[in-house]
């Protein structure tokens, strides 16, 4: 069973705006992983936040965690049409769990 | 370097017959990950080995599915036989020294049984 919920599931903006995509899970993580995924192609690793850290960026790209909410969100900052692609968190819930990815987010930018 | 490499990227076949997914992880990798893709239940983790060895395969649906790691650049999972509700995306993946770090993707195995 998925571990993280992807919100909304699918989101449609303007190039030049900023995304925002969250994820919410249930249980204790160890991190939180986002990975994009073009149509068509494998998964792509983005960023990891371990359950210590609160923010993190990369790029574009920043990622909250809010362990006392379960929750993480995912930024993208003035993005391109080439930014659209499905987006999914994914999370490890500690020993000896597997990382467990959620359904993911599609996103669409109108250029 | 070479990413994960999977072959076949598409197979159509009929109902009943043999499948044969192939992988080749990236060098130096030790954990290699089997996951199925679908529309209706998203990514699923089947399989995943640490240094040739199955870990955990509590994600395989059936008899029917059975994985393999011969060597540490390697790794076939077969079903056989295929039925419809096998048709999905079949990912490899693979990581270096954790079994929930980042993950490696392959471009995935396309499968529809007829």
């Amino acid at each position: 069973s998925q571990q993280g919920e992807e919100d909304p599931q699918a989101l449609s903006i303007q190039e030049g705006e900023n995304a925002t995509m969250n994820c919410s899970y249930k249980t204790s993580i160890n991190n939180l992983q986002w990975y994009r995924q073009n149509s068509g192609r494998g998964l792509v690793h983005l960023i990891l936040i371990r359950s210590n850290e609160r923010e993190k960026h990369s790029g574009r790209l920043r990622v909250t965690l809010d362990t006392s909410k379960k929750s993480s969100s995912l930024l993208i900052t003035a993005s391109r049409a080439a930014d659209t692609a499905s987006y999914f968190c994914a999370t490890d819930g500690g020993a000896n769990s597997k990382l467990t990815f959620g359904k993911g987010i599609t996103l669409s930018v109108r250029p | 370097d070479a990413g994960v490499i999977q072959s076949p990227r598409h197979e159509v076949t009929e109902m009943g017959q043999e499948v044969t997914l192939r992988c080749k992880p990236i060098s130096g990798h030790d954990y290699l990950f089997w996951y199925r893709q679908t529309m209706m239940r998203g990514l699923e983790l089947l399989i995943y080995f640490n240094n040739n060895v199955p870990i955990d395969d509590s994600g395989m649906p059936e008899d029917r599915f059975s994985a393999k790691m011969p060597n540490a650049s390697f790794s076939t999972l077969k079903i056989q036989p295929s039925e419809p509700r096998d048709s999905a995306v079949y990912f490899c993946a693979s990581s270096f020294h954790h079994r929930a770090g980042k993950l490696f993707f392959g471009e995935g195995s396309r499968l529809t049984v007829l």
